[in-house]
């Protein structure tokens, strides 16, 4: 069975901190997809990578795919407020359709 | 472009109740996806249709759920009976396609939180 595991499972820090997330699986992924989940929606995607060492940047967040396509960082630069939810990871399997999903890592961010 | 459409959006029932739920997709998205979160969990896939044909239920408990899409566009989730352990939120997905390996972007509705008393 393949299996995201997300960590930390909660973060809270002060606006202004950086921070780290990671992805991790023994398997190999096609692609892995990050989200954001704030309460009472549902997950919004906000990148995609899918090459080995890919690593993509919006705005202060930072997405980092592993080289062997095992495992993803996402990485919050200057955190504020907004940035507040469960971030939640999803794997490509190579063979078929679905997503593989992590438990989701719920940062919350004091002003 | 409207979003993916749930209702209702919050769900009161007892033990042994049934309860369903109601999904009107993007415009033009042939794959639509139920999931149910359990608090503390990620999404968990319940099942798959491209357009109204079912591709994946393989993690659909189908002696209580049942989902159609008969026309190829909403669809419905069931539970009945209805037990504790069905507390959760069901969200429900599009994609204009299935993609391979997850490449597909999915739009998810707010979720139908469902308490089971």
């Amino acid at each position: 069975t393949q299996l995201l595991e997300q960590s930390p499972q909660f973060l809270s820090i002060q606006e202004g901190e950086n921070l780290t997330v990671y992805c991790n699986s023994s398997s190999v992924f096609s692609s892995l997809q990050w989200y954001r989940q704030e309460p009472g929606e549902g997950p919004v995607l906000l990148v995609t990578v899918v090459t080995g060492g890919e690593v993509k940047k919006l705005k202060r967040l930072t997405f980092q795919f592993g080289d062997a396509r095992k495992d993803s960082s996402l990485h919050i630069t200057a955190a504020q407020p907004g940035d507040t939810g469960l971030y939640l990871c999803a794997g490509g399997r190579p063979d078929n359709y679905q997503l593989i999903w992590g438990a989701g890592t719920k940062l919350i961010i004091k002003p | 472009e409207a979003g993916v459409a749930q209702s209702p959006r919050y769900k009161i029932i007892e033990k042994r109740q049934s309860v369903a739920f109601w999904c009107n997709p993007i415009s033009g998205h042939a794959t639509l996806y139920w999931y149910q979160q359990i608090l503390g969990q990620g999404p968990k896939l319940l099942i798959q249709f491209q357009n109204n044909g079912v591709v994946d239920d393989s993690q659909l408990p189908k002696d209580r759920f049942s989902a159609e899409r008969l026309k190829g566009v909403d669809s419905t989730l069931k539970i009945q009976p209805a037990k504790l352990e069905d507390s959760a939120v069901y969200l429900c997905a599009s994609s204009l396609g299935s993609g391979q390996g997850g490449m597909k972007t999915q739009y998810f509705g707010p979720g139908t939180r469902l308490l089971v008393l």
